[in-house]
Order: C-alpha cells, then structure tokens, then sequence
C-alpha cells in the first residue's frame, strides 16, 4: 500500500535554530498537509498546500513557519527560529483530491524536540 | 465554530465489549466525518467515514451512528479486542474544499483480555 514517508523520526534542536521537516508524499497525490500533535493532544491543522502554493493556513502557522516544495517528489516544513512550545509531532499528510475518501493518507510523524 | 469535542478522554472495556465513542460538531458546512485510529509512534490511520446523508455505516465491527438534527455521531466497536488499544479521534473535513481536517481531542481506548 503506498506510504507517506517522513524524515526525521526524530529531530532534536536547540531553541532559536531552523529546523527543516522533510516529506514524501504519494505519488499521485496533489494536496498535501502538515499537522501537529502536542504530546497527549489532539492532532492540528497547520496548512494545506496545493498547485504550488498554500490553500490554506491556521493561525498556529506564523511567519515562523513555511512550507515548499522543491522538486517533484518532497514537501518540507521548515520552521525559523524554532521555541520550546514548537516541540511536537509533525504529520504530513496527502490525497489526490481535497477530500478525506481521496486516499487522504498521513505519514508516521516527525517527533521535533526543541532544547 | 471549527470544533469537534469529543468524549470520553479514555475508555476501558472487556474483551468482546462495545466501545463507544461520542462527537459533537456545530458546524454545519461540514460534509465529511472520518474517525481515525492511531497507535503510539505512528500516524493517524483513517478506520471508517460517513457523510452526513447517511445515519448509520457499517465496516466489520466498526458502526459510525450519524444524527444530523442533533449534529453527534458516535463510533462503535463491536466485539472489542485486545489489538483495538489505541487512541481514536473523530474529525470533520472543514468547509472550503482545502481539505483541512478538524479532529477531536481522543479517546485513548483499552481493551482487557
């Protein structure tokens, strides 16, 4: 069954630094996302991404944090300046449509640590 | 209101119970209600969804039971089993065709043998 790759498993990094959350999604998939989970809560949407630029974004995703993709293959999340409270689970997520019945498929995180 | 509340936090059930999980939302532009199932260190898997025409569906042991005029649906999980342990969020797919989902907070579910 195709796979939402993400890399890191786990990132660990010192307040201030950028930090640059990299994924691959599904092939065929053209809307891509970013969630975060803080430990013991509930998952957040962060942003949606599609046709090359952001379809949407939630007031957690500040001027801090941005989203790119580079070639044809990743999508990466890149955060700034990076605080203690970012310290999270990152889930990227994709589908071929924006509809959850779409294959709507979500990685297996990237467990940021800010020290 | 972009919300989903969802209930209880936890829940523990013998082998071979019913579990039952309750959400409510107010919105009523959501179109979409996928429940998902997340075991530790892994991502949220998608385990059953339903869109709001429909009361009730069925996929092997799991039932979602939709109220429309009441804006809840609830997940139910038959015969439960040891490997049901996990954390369960229901979500709505937000209105505006960005494909955001808005989750609930979980329920972390145990199941003794």
């Amino acid at each position: 069954e195709p796979e939402v790759t993400q890399t890191p498993s786990h990132q660990v990094t010192q307040m201030g630094q950028e930090v640059i959350l990299r994924c691959v999604p599904i092939s065929n998939h053209l809307y891509f996302y970013w969630y975060r989970q803080i430990l013991g809560q509930k998952v957040e949407f962060l942003v949606s991404f599609y046709n090359n630029e952001i379809s949407e974004k939630s007031e957690i995703f500040d001027d801090q944090f941005s989203v790119e993709r580079p070639d044809g293959s990743n999508f990466t999340l890149k955060i700034r300046s990076t605080k203690l409270e970012d310290s999270a689970m990152y889930f990227c997520a994709s589908s071929e449509r924006d509809r959850v019945d779409y294959g709507y498929t979500f990685g297996s995180g990237t467990r940021l640590t800010v020290v | 209101q972009q919300q989903v509340k969802q209930s209880p936090q936890s829940l523990i059930v013998q082998k071979g119970g019913i579990s039952i999980i309750n959400c409510a939302y107010e919105n009523t532009a959501f179109d979409y209600f996928p429940w998902y199932q997340q075991f530790p260190g892994k991502g949220p898997a998608l385990l059953i969804a339903i869109r709001p025409d429909v009361s009730e569906k069925k996929e092997g042991r799991f039932t979602i039971s939709f109220n429309k005029s009441a804006k809840q649906f609830s997940l139910h999980i038959m015969d439960s089993q040891p490997g049901d342990s996990a954390t369960y969020f229901c979500a709505a797919l937000g209105s505006g065709n960005t494909g955001k989902l808005i989750f609930g907070q979980g329920t972390t579910l145990q199941v003794k043998p």
